[in-house]
Formats: C-alpha cells, structure tokens, sequence
C-alpha cells in the first residue's frame, strides 16, 4: 500500500512566524503535489514537483515556497504565515513524471494561524 | 484548461436509498476522471477511476460511475446508501503533466 504521511495532523502557529509542513512517501512516486482545502472550494494546487529540486507553480502559490531535496520528501513553507492560510493541507504523490495516474493523499496537517 | 463541477453543496439521502452525486467536467483533451472520498478529519481516498476503455466504472464499498462523454459527465452512482457513506465526495478531472483539477465537493448525509 502506498503510504503519504505528514508531520502533524494539527498546528497552531501565530502570525508572522515561518512554517514548514513536511511530506513523505514511501513508493518511489516522482510527482508531489500540495494543495489546501477550504470549505465550499474544494481543493486547490498551491505547488507541485516531478522531480529532485524541480518545483512548479500550482493555482494558488502566493505566499508559499516548496522544497524538495529528496525524492521522498515534500516540504511546504510558509515564508510569514498569515491568518488567511488558516486551511486544511493536504499532500498527494503519483507515480511516473508527466504521467497521468492515481494521487495518493496524506491525512492533512489542519493549520491555524491567531 | 479542465475544469469541474459539482452542483449543490449537500446531499441527504435515507439509509437503503439510491445515491446519485453528480460530476460534469470540461476538458481539452480525452479526460482520465476520478471520484475520492474524504471521510471526517483524513485525507482523500480514491473511490474509482475512468482512463480509457469501459465506460461504466466500478469501485470500492460499491459504488459505481459512468462516463458519458457526450454529457461531459461522471456521475457517481450507489443501489443502496450505507450510514458508513456519510462523508465527503470529490470529482476530479486529469489535465496535463500529471495534474488534477477538483470540484467544491459534495457532503452526503445518510439519514437512518
């Protein structure tokens, strides 16, 4: 089974101050996507990435960076948190670069941000 | 560019009764289509899929959809609703380079 783990379920973070979301999964998939979900919009892409240090830009990157230094690992940053990213994360990975396949999802880090 | 939706925000249905939750997708290319589940407080979970070939799909904990490409529609389909349905239901639709593109999403209630 695949297996997308995220490093917290729940964090309370204050505004201003630099998050990092982490991601991991454990089937070799070389696409990672990030996305946040909101109430009455569904889920929508903030970053994804094909590949070891290759990242790009989803729908909604404003105030995000990525980073991806192993092909495992997916992390989410938030340079200067703000009470409007105050959103449910959600991590995906999928198999092969440029493939269109199945997106595996972690349980989501809910993040609020006083 | 894709595009989905999903009309109505909730949907209750009696335990026993049909579920239908509707998709309709737009697409510039052939579209692969899926349908995941949300349960409360986790991530998303692939109920089914449509890539090529069949166009009725079947999925996990029975549900089922049917690709209607002159409808540009995925409707999602369940005989029988379970009080265990209750959750959330996203359509997706596939766009380039491994990309999905989401609907709002609908909640389905299951009254006993």
């Amino acid at each position: 089974d695949v297996k997308v783990t995220q490093s917290s379920r729940y964090l309370v973070k204050r505004t201003g101050e630099k998050v990092f979301l982490e991601c991991v999964q454990d089937m070799d998939h070389e696409n990672m996507f990030w996305y946040r979900q909101d109430p009455g919009l569904g889920l929508r892409l903030i970053y994804f990435s094909y590949d070891v240090k290759m990242k790009e830009k989803g729908d909604i990157p404003e105030g995000y960076s990525v980073s991806r230094e192993k092909k495992e690992r997916f992390s989410l940053i938030l340079e200067s948190a703000s009470t409007n990213q105050t959103s449910m994360y959600l991590c995906a990975s999928s198999g092969v670069r440029g493939r269109l396949d199945t997106q595996y999802f972690g349980p989501g880090t809910r993040l609020t941000v006083l | 560019a894709q595009s989905v939706t999903q009309l109505g925000s909730h949907v209750s249905v009696s335990e026993g009764a049909l579920v239908l939750l509707r998709c309709n997708y737009s697409s510039s290319v052939p579209p692969y289509l899926f349908w995941y589940v949300q349960y409360p407080n986790q991530g998303l979970q692939l109920l089914l899929k449509y890539t090529t070939g069949a166009t009725l799909v079947k999925g996990i904990n029975g549900f089922e959809a049917e690709f209607k490409k002159s409808e540009t529609s995925f409707h999602l389909t369940k005989p029988s609703a379970h009080m265990s349905d209750a959750a959330e239901y996203f359509c997706a639709v596939s766009g380039a380079n491994s990309k999905l593109t989401f609907g709002k999403g609908i909640t389905l209630s299951v009254r006993p």
